[in-house]
């Protein structure tokens, strides 16, 4: 019954590789999100879909690519990875913007 | 200028007794939320309170309250009788309008609290 799921939950890779991780979500929420987390710990929201629609889009390379196919998944793609993208990523759901977030266990990526 | 700022890195409480994490924002949006929660070293967050701009009382959650002091822009969590489980990583964040007209969320620093037995 996890509410919020990611999957995988560790990833490592070689630079220059493309990787996708999926999120999904139970609790019938409207909106979605997903942040990076570095390695000192600082949290910073990526993007935000609300009902499959982007909302927020904070200034990231365009290497990475959020796709909501329906409102409980949003995945998030990255191309050409770089050494600089290791982080871990967390996804997270709220009811609408105006509510609280629930996040996932976190993907931790690795590139090497 | 920094949105939410945590100004303790880390902090020791001794086990029962009350701590209190400080967090100061700043913004220009009349409607914010603020928002705390808790990072345990397995990693995952866990959400534990929030405190809306317009709500004339402090929030509280079961041991954790938000000291809300709105004129100070200062949104501290208070945990009381302080247990060993609570050793974790601690975040202060903030919802309010972008510059876009889009909603943000905004994440502090984050405090590291060590509970002593």
């Amino acid at each position: 019954d996890t509410a919020v799921s990611q999957t995988p939950k560790y990833l490592v890779t070689q630079m220059g590789n493309d990787k996708s991780i999926k999120c999904e979500q139970n609790l019938g929420h409207d909106t979605m999100y997903w942040y990076k987390q570095d390695s000192k710990k600082f949290l910073k929201i990526m993007f935000s879909y609300n009902n499959k629609e982007l909302i927020i889009n904070e200034t990231v390379p365009n290497r990475f690519s959020p796709k909501s196919p329906d409102k409980a998944h949003l995945n998030l793609h990255i191309n050409s990875l770089e050494l600089g993208d290791s982080a871990v990523y967390f996804c997270a759901s709220s009811h609408s913007l105006f509510d609280t977030q629930y996040f996932g266990p976190g993907t931790r990526l690795t590139v090497l | 200028a920094q949105k939410i700022t945590q100004t303790q890195p880390g902090m020791f409480v001794q086990e029962k007794e009350a701590v209190t994490l400080d967090c100061t924002y700043d913004t220009s949006d009349p409607s914010y939320g603020l928002f705390w929660y808790k990072q345990p070293s397995s990693g995952e967050m866990i959400f534990l309170i929030y405190q809306g701009s317009y709500d004339q009382q402090n929030a509280t959650e079961g041991r954790y309250s938000l000291n809300f002091q709105k004129a100070r822009k200062s949104a501290n969590l208070v945990i009381s009788a302080s247990q060993l489980g609570d050793s974790a990583m601690y975040f202060c964040a903030m919802r309010e309008v972008g510059t876009s007209g889009t909603y943000k969320y905004i994440f502090g620093t984050g405090t590291r609290l060590k509970v002593l037995a």
